[in-house]
């Protein structure tokens, strides 16, 4: 079974410019979360999508940062412009609420250096 | 988002021995706690996960204990070998939310 796949794996790009990151939840899945992970601040949750829809986006740093899920199959996080402490992995988890505290399943990620 | 605290930074065991990595909530709406697992280079993977009404629950050598009152649980590994060397992570949500995790914990096994 495919897992969580993310895209690119690496990202490097300079500062001020445009980065798009991109997700593809397992099929079928209902819930997608963003996370970031740095040495700092550890694994921190940005956004998160419920059928699509964004629930909870109060861990988005700032305005720079925007999440879309169009479809069931594919999400993006954005970031414009981009800054040298936005450096960090970014992780696509996702999961399926059909039965209790089903687990999230994480993609591995997308490193991404701004310089 | 409710903190979740966790100890040891890095752990060092020998082959064979038990790792022990503790956690503490704050939140006490809070009713799953899973533990991941992360590879360098990987995203973190579900290892084991218990509910707040369970006290343990054990999983090949991976035992969660888990202290309600307290609001403690911990991850122990029976008889740790290399292939374990990884970093845990323990978390914590509330219903389908998204997960607050721990800080992390960097096991190094020695044979």
């Amino acid at each position: 079974d495919a897992g969580v796949i993310q895209s690119p794996r690496h990202e490097v790009t300079e500062m001020g410019q445009e980065v798009t990151l991109r997700c593809k939840p397992i099929s079928g899945h209902d819930y997608l979360f963003w996370y970031r992970q740095t040495m700092m601040r550890g694994l921190e949750l940005l956004i998160y999508f419920n059928n699509n829809v964004p629930i909870d986006d109060s861990g988005m740093p700032e305005d720079r940062f925007s999440a879309k899920m169009p479809n069931a199959s594919f999400s993006t996080l954005k970031i414009q412009p981009s800054e040298p402490r936005d450096s960090a992995v970014y992780f696509c988890a996702s999961s399926l609420a059909r039965a209790y505290n089903q687990p999230q399943h994480f993609g591995d990620g997308t490193r991404l250096s701004i310089l | 988002q409710q903190q979740v605290k966790q100890s040891p930074q890095s752990l060092i065991v020998q082959k064979g021995g038990i790792s022990i990595i503790n956690c503490a909530y704050e939140n006490t709406a809070f009713d799953y706690f899973p533990w991941y697992q992360q590879f360098p280079g990987k995203g973190p993977a579900l290892l084991i996960a218990i509910r707040p009404d369970v006290s343990e629950k054990k999983e090949g050598r991976f035992t969660i204990s888990f202290n309600k009152s307290a609001k403690q649980f911990s991850l122990h590994i029976m008889d740790s070998q290399p292939g374990d060397s990884a970093t845990y992570f323990c978390a914590a949500s509330l219903q389908r939310r998204a997960l607050t995790f721990g800080s992390g914990t960097r096991l190094q096994v020695q044979p």
